[in-house]
């Protein structure tokens, strides 16, 4: 059974461009979450899809935005890149059932230049 | 904000057991506590979670107080491979309600 699986796993772009990066939950799980993590810091929430809609959102700016597809794999989209958006960005998948577990993917790298 | 206060770091001898502290003292009653690692530059990992009783895995044990106010993950023989950032987390156990990261603790594993 694959886990939470990211691509790409690096990356690399100029200020002002934009990026997609893919996560493909645990097999069954269909609630995706994606988090964003600075060096140094732990990470923190931008979002989460359900039934291919936007649950709820943390406190991050409209360039970052999402999809879920039927499949219930999904895209995390930042446009206009910021040097600060440098992180390492996180895709979590879980179960709507009781004492669910939310497991974490390794994670895309994403580099600002 | 996290709902948990973690000591930043700790150390602690390779074979020997790690138990790491987490005050939870806010818990309401439908929430969980869950236990994460993460080891330099991979995502979160998950270890153990439990609501009230005392839970054991093939991973860690998770000892929580009868009041559920505070808790205590245990490696039972601690590995070099266990050097990681802790996070103790606490969560309505339902698919909407978000990880709340806090600092953490930076265990390091000394031979």
């Amino acid at each position: 059974d694959a886990g939470v699986t990211q691509s790409p796993t690096h990356l690399i772009k100029t200020r002002g461009q934009q990026v997609t990066l893919r996560c493909s939950p645990k097999s069954g799980h269909d609630t995706v979450s994606w988090y964003q993590q600075a060096l140094g810091q732990g990470p923190q929430f931008i979002f989460q899809y359900y039934e291919e809609e936007e649950r709820q959102r943390g406190n991050f700016p409209d360039r970052f935005s999402g999809h879920q597809f039927p499949n219930y794999s999904s895209e995390l989209n930042v446009n206009a890149l910021l040097l600060g958006d440098s992180a390492l960005y996180l895709c979590a998948s879980s179960l709507p059932t009781s004492g669910n577990t939310i497991y974490f993917g390794e994670g895309s790298w994403l580099t600002v230049v | 904000d996290a709902k948990t206060t973690q000591p930043p770091s700790m150390d602690c001898a390779e074979g020997r057991a790690a138990n790491l502290p987490c005050n939870h003292s806010t818990i309401s009653g439908n929430e969980y506590v869950y236990w994460y690692r993460q080891i330099h530059s991979q995502g979160p990992q998950y270890i153990i979670h439990g609501l009230k009783n005392n839970e054991t895995n093939e991973m860690a044990s998770l000892i929580i107080t009868e009041d559920r106010k505070s808790s205590t993950l245990i490696l039972p023989h601690a590995t070099l491979r266990d050097t990681a950032v802790y996070y103790c987390i606490v969560r309505v156990a339902t698919s909407y309600d978000k990880v709340i990261f806090g600092p953490g603790t930076s265990l390091s594993v000394i031979p």
